[in-house]
């Protein structure tokens, strides 16, 4: 099955431990993405990553980093984080040419304490 | 600069009433516009896109040029549309590409 998963679901941390959100898509698309959503904020971009070892910050990176060593794999990173990270992340993929068809997966519920 | 305005956050109608969800969009180029939708306890996904104009679920939505608008009409709303709905908008800056989204409306269909 076609599909992107993304692990863990749900996260309870505390200020400044580092982790990782893992997300990976079988479908052998270039373009995947982070997005963030908060209440009446929508979905806000992290990062992206059009191709294998080229990621771009998107319109919130500040505190986020990201990596793609490989095609199928596009992991979270925070580092040291922070109250103001709890939120509810999704990972999306998508074909280069078709980078606005996107695929999500089920999303992280991340709450940092 | 680019950006996608939902202005309703919270949308509730009758069932079988019309419904309308407002998308407005600021962009100087070409706009390729989106709308998806994340219904409970489910992943959000494409819904429709202004290129391929057709219907999906009973939903269509118009590009309008003149007022920047790309609005996600229904004749007549039933139970399961109840649903978050997001408009995007498709740019592309220096072989870049992003998607810009709306904050998002709520809609709920009442019995």
């Amino acid at each position: 099955e076609a599909q992107v998963t993304q692990n863990p679901r749900y996260l309870i941390t505390v200020t400044g431990k580092k982790l990782t959100v893992t997300c990976s898509q079988n479908m052998n698309h270039e373009y995947m993405s982070w997005y963030r959503q908060d209440p009446g904020l929508g979905l806000r971009q992290i990062y992206y990553s059009m191709n294998v070892e080229v990621t771009d910050k998107g319109d919130v990176p500040e505190g986020y980093k990201v990596s793609r060593k490989e095609k199928r794999n596009f992991p979270l990173i925070l580092e040291s984080p922070s109250p103001n990270q709890t939120s509810l992340y999704f990972c999306a993929s998508s074909d280069r040419d078709k980078y606005a068809l996107q695929y999500f997966g089920p999303g992280t519920r991340l709450t940092v304490t | 600069a680019q950006r996608v305005t939902q202005p309703e956050k919270l949308l509730s109608v009758f069932k079988g009433a019309p419904v309308e969800l407002k998308c407005n969009y600021s962009y100087s180029g070409s706009p390729e516009l989106f709308w998806y939708v994340q219904y409970s306890r489910q992943r959000l996904q494409l819904l429709l896109r202004h290129i391929s104009r057709e219907s999906i679920k009973g939903f269509t939505a118009d590009l309008n040029k003149g007022e920047t608008s790309f609005h996600l009409k229904k004749p007549f709303a039933q139970e399961e549309d109840s649903a978050m709905y997001y408009c995007a908008l498709s740019v592309s800056m220096d072989s870049n590409y992003q998607l810009i989204w709306g904050a998002g409306t709520k809609l709920i269909i009442k019995p």
